[in-house]
Parts: structure tokens; sequence; C-alpha cells
């Protein structure tokens, strides 16, 4: 299994301003990533974070908006940019083991005034 | 591309009741499947998971689930539901080898009333 923590946990942020979500993980992971769940709404693939390598995105996801570091097998960051109140949503930060199961974080509750 | 349908946004049951929560899944290739539970405020946790070999599956807290390869369905049951079986229910798949790459179904809110 892996553990995954998640900070902040939620944060009441202004617009136009960016938020840095960290995310770290008890072991050592290829592959780390990052969902967007937008209120009452499913979970969106934003990205997926390699170390080593740039972020791949998914459609209707850019990097200036998302920027992603990934500087080793534990640790990700996911900042959002430039805020708006469309920004306002759950952040969660995922791992999959093979092909066993996916682990999730507990999420970060943005809320964008 | 695979897309995920989940055919009920809502369903109340009372306690004690069976309950079906279906799920629908699109895709040229292979599937691994799952479902995940979200209570109020809180992360996704993993009830049960399709991967291979046979076609029913039991998971946490009494809920199984049945892959139907011919319908292209993984509806979730649990024979006799809970107050605290109350939350979203959410089916995922992945044609990955790593399984963090989710496609997500829209959710179900199983709603349980006393």
């Amino acid at each position: 299994s892996a553990v995954i923590s998640q900070k902040p946990s939620r944060d009441i942020c202004q617009r136009g301003t960016s938020l840095t979500i960290q995310c770290q993980v008890d072991s050592q992971v290829t592959m780390m990533f990052w969902y967007r769940q937008q209120p009452g709404q499913s979970l969106t693939l934003i990205a997926t974070a390699n170390q080593g390598s740039e972020a791949t995105y998914e459609s209707g996801f850019v990097i200036d908006k998302f920027p992603i570091s990934r500087p080793n097998l534990t640790f990700s960051t996911l900042t959002v940019s430039n805020m708006s109140p469309e920004d306002s949503s759950i952040y969660l930060c995922s791992v999959g083991q093979g092909r066993s199961e996916a682990f999730f974080g507990q999420g970060t509750r943005l809320t964008v005034v | 591309a695979q897309s995920v349908t989940q055919l009920d946004s809502q369903v109340p049951v009372f306690e004690e009741a069976p309950v079906e929560l279906r799920c629908n899944y699109s895709s040229s290739v292979s599937v691994y499947l799952f479902w995940y539970v979200q209570y109020p405020n809180q992360g996704l946790q993993l009830l049960l998971k399709y991967l291979s070999g046979s076609t029913l599956v039991k998971g946490i807290n009494g809920f199984e689930a049945e892959f139907n390869k011919s319908q292209t369905s993984f509806h979730l049951r649990k024979p006799s539901v809970h107050i605290s079986d109350t939350a979203e229910y959410f089916c995922a798949v992945t044609v990955s080898s790593n399984t963090g790459k989710l496609i997500f179904g829209q959710g179900t809110t199983l709603q349980v009333k006393p």
C-alpha cells in the first residue's frame, strides 16, 4: 500500500493569486497523478508527473495554468496559477502500484474568492 | 478512448434493503475496473477491483461486483445496506499498466434512509 499526504488540506485564496499543493508519498513511485474534482462532479485527470521529465497533461489542461514539479520519487507539487472562482475544486494526488490499485491523498479543498 | 457511464446519479434506498449501482464502460481494449467510495469530506477508498480471473469480485464492507464483458458492465451490489453506506460511489477504468491513471464515471450518490 501507499500513504499519501497532501498539504494544505484546504485553503481560501484571492482571485489572481497562485496556490502550490504538495504531495508526499511514503514510498518511491515512478508516476504520480493529479486529479481535479469540481463541486458535485467526478474526478478528472489533470496530468501525470514523471520523475526526471516534464509532466504529461490531459486535454483541456495546460502547463501555464497547472505547472507541476517532480523533484524526486516521493514528492510532487501542483500549482494552480492565476486563480479564478472556476478553479474552486478539490485537487487530489494519486499513485498507482503496478496493476494493483490507485491510492489517493485526502485532497486539497480550494475555494477562490 | 475509454469512457465510463454510471447510469444513476442518485439512488435512495431504505436501510437493510439490497442495492445495485450500475456502471457501464466503453473500450476497444481490455480494461481493469474499480469501484471507489468517497465519504463526505474525505478522500477516495477502494471498494473492490477487477483485474482478471473470476468475474465476481468481493470487496470491503460487504460489497461485490460482477464483470460482464459482453454487456460491458461492472455493477456494484450489496444485499443489505446500512446508514453508514451513505456516500458517493465512483466506477473507474484504466487500460494502463499503472493503475494510477484512471477514468472515472460521474458518480452515484447512495442515500440510505432509516
